[in-house]
């Protein structure tokens, strides 16, 4: 079993739709939580990072953490074309970063 | 300026062939890593280095050797290519250790044929 589960989809929503982006993990070890947008032949960028459990928002992106239930989610309002990319999801373990496979978005406009 | 650089950006050769990987930031970072990406885009991390000392090696092939001769620079160098190597290769930094933001740069998409 892997430390870190996300849906590879893709995931297709209607421009304008509320998206929400998905990851579990299994070991409480982990500390910061990030996400991270991979565009089409480009390398994934930071979008948001969290340590504590709650809400953290930036924008029309709310990154989500539940401690509790090893949940965490990313939340897009009023979605945009633009948002069209995979989401990754990665949590700190000591040094490294561990991945979640990345769910493929698509923004129908 | 490119943050995190990259080259070459392809990479097409034939199984058993030696091949090299370079990788550049201007960010002042010190430490660095090299990842693979599979076809279902999962992120592998292989290695990583923090101020030319290595700290994550995880388990590739000993036919991977990494190499940092400063702290703006880390290599790859692969030998005797395998038809499992075709990947996307992914060169990132951060400011140190504990630094959640990692900058990743355009990735090298090697196809062995």
């Amino acid at each position: 079993q892997k430390e870190v589960e996300q849906d590879p989809g893709p995931l297709s929503v209607p421009e304008g739709a509320i998206v929400s982006l998905n990851c579990t993990y299994s070991n409480s070890a982990f500390q910061y939580f990030m996400w991270y947008r991979q565009y089409s032949r480009k390398g994934p960028e930071l979008l948001m990072y969290t340590y504590s459990s709650g809400n953290k928002e930036d924008g029309r992106f709310t990154a989500q953490v539940d401690k509790s239930s090893k949940y965490i989610s990313l939340f897009i309002r009023d979605s945009q074309p633009s948002d069209s990319a995979t989401y990754l999801c990665a949590m700190k373990k000591g040094y490294q970063l561990i991945w979640g496979a990345g769910t493929k978005l698509i923004i129908k406009p | 300026d490119t943050a995190v650089s990259q080259t070459p950006k392809y990479l097409v050769t034939q199984m058993g062939n030696d091949k090299s990987i370079k990788c550049e930031q201007n960010l002042g970072h010190d430490t660095m890593y090299w990842y693979k990406q599979d076809s279902k885009k999962f992120l592998k991390i292989m290695f990583s280095y923090n101020n030319k000392e290595l700290i994550i090696n995880e388990t590739v092939p000993n036919r991977f050797s990494p190499k940092s001769p400063d702290k703006a620079h880390l290599n790859l160098h692969i030998n005797s290519l395998e038809l499992g190597d075709s990947a996307v290769y992914f060169c990132a930094s951060s400011l140190g250790t504990g630094q959640e933001t990692q900058y990743f740069g355009p990735g090298t998409r090697l196809l062995v044929l």
